[in-house]
């Protein structure tokens, strides 16, 4: 079965700061999807980006790039120029792509931004 | 274009009642999905659902817990004689095609509390 791992349960950064945080999975399939979601106090789940393990080139959302090593299973959030509104849960996912359609998450890092 | 609703927010059950809550996904969406999250914890698969069918229930207790997608009406989640330990937060997600690169929209989720 396929597991996430988040090993870092809390992070905290400065405003305008960069933090990365850290997924590693664990899969034996050859193709698949990975996402990381915010969960801000709202609780409402928002996709922040996403990865196709096919693709060698890092995925990149404005302020959000990713770090995919396929080889390690390794999957990090890298967020640039950090502001107040990033503070937020954040949860790493996985997704196979021809298997089961249900996402498999982490536990989860608890992002925090001081001013 | 609404986004998935989900009704009630917040639910307070009694042990041994019953808990129902609604999911309404996305227009022209077809494929459901609803996860559990407990307190501190990420995500937790139940069961996924398209029109009339269960596809994947591999995450929802044999017991008590029922869900549906009737060809017309939203999603019903339907927990039996709930228990203190099914205090969690239930969200929805919807997807127009069950692809892997295909982003799943969440709900607001429903906190169900069991006194």
């Amino acid at each position: 079965a396929q597991t996430v791992t988040q090993s870092q349960p809390e992070m905290s950064v400065q405003e305008a700061e960069t933090v990365t945080l850290s997924c590693t999975y664990d899969t034996s399939e050859s193709d698949y999807y990975l996402f990381w979601y915010k969960q801000p106090p709202s609780r409402q789940m928002i996709l922040v980006i996403r990865q196709e393990a096919y693709k060698q080139q890092n995925a990149t959302e404005n302020r959000f790039s990713v770090n995919f090593q396929k080889a390690a299973k390794s999957f990090s959030l890298k967020i640039s120029d950090s502001q107040l509104g990033d503070a937020a849960m954040y949860f790493c996912a996985y997704r196979e792509d021809m298997g089961r359609r249900a996402l498999t998450f982490g536990s989860g890092t608890r992002l925090q931004v001081q001013p | 274009n609404a986004g998935v609703m989900q009704n009630p927010r917040h639910l307070v059950r009694r042990r041994g009642q019953e808990a129902r809550l609604r999911c309404s996904p996305m227009k022209g969406h077809s494929h459901v999905y609803w996860y559990r999250q407990l307190p501190e914890e990420g995500l937790k698969f139940m069961v996924y659902l398209q029109k009339e069918n269960i596809i994947d229930e591999s995450g929802m207790p044999k017991e008590r817990f029922s869900a549906e997608f009737p060809k017309e009406g939203p999603s019903i989640l339907r927990i039996q004689q709930v228990v203190r330990g099914d205090s969690a937060a239930y969200f929805c997600a919807s997807s127009p095609t069950s692809g892997g690169a295909v982003e799943q929209f969440f709900g607001p989720g429903t906190r169900l509390t069991v006194l």
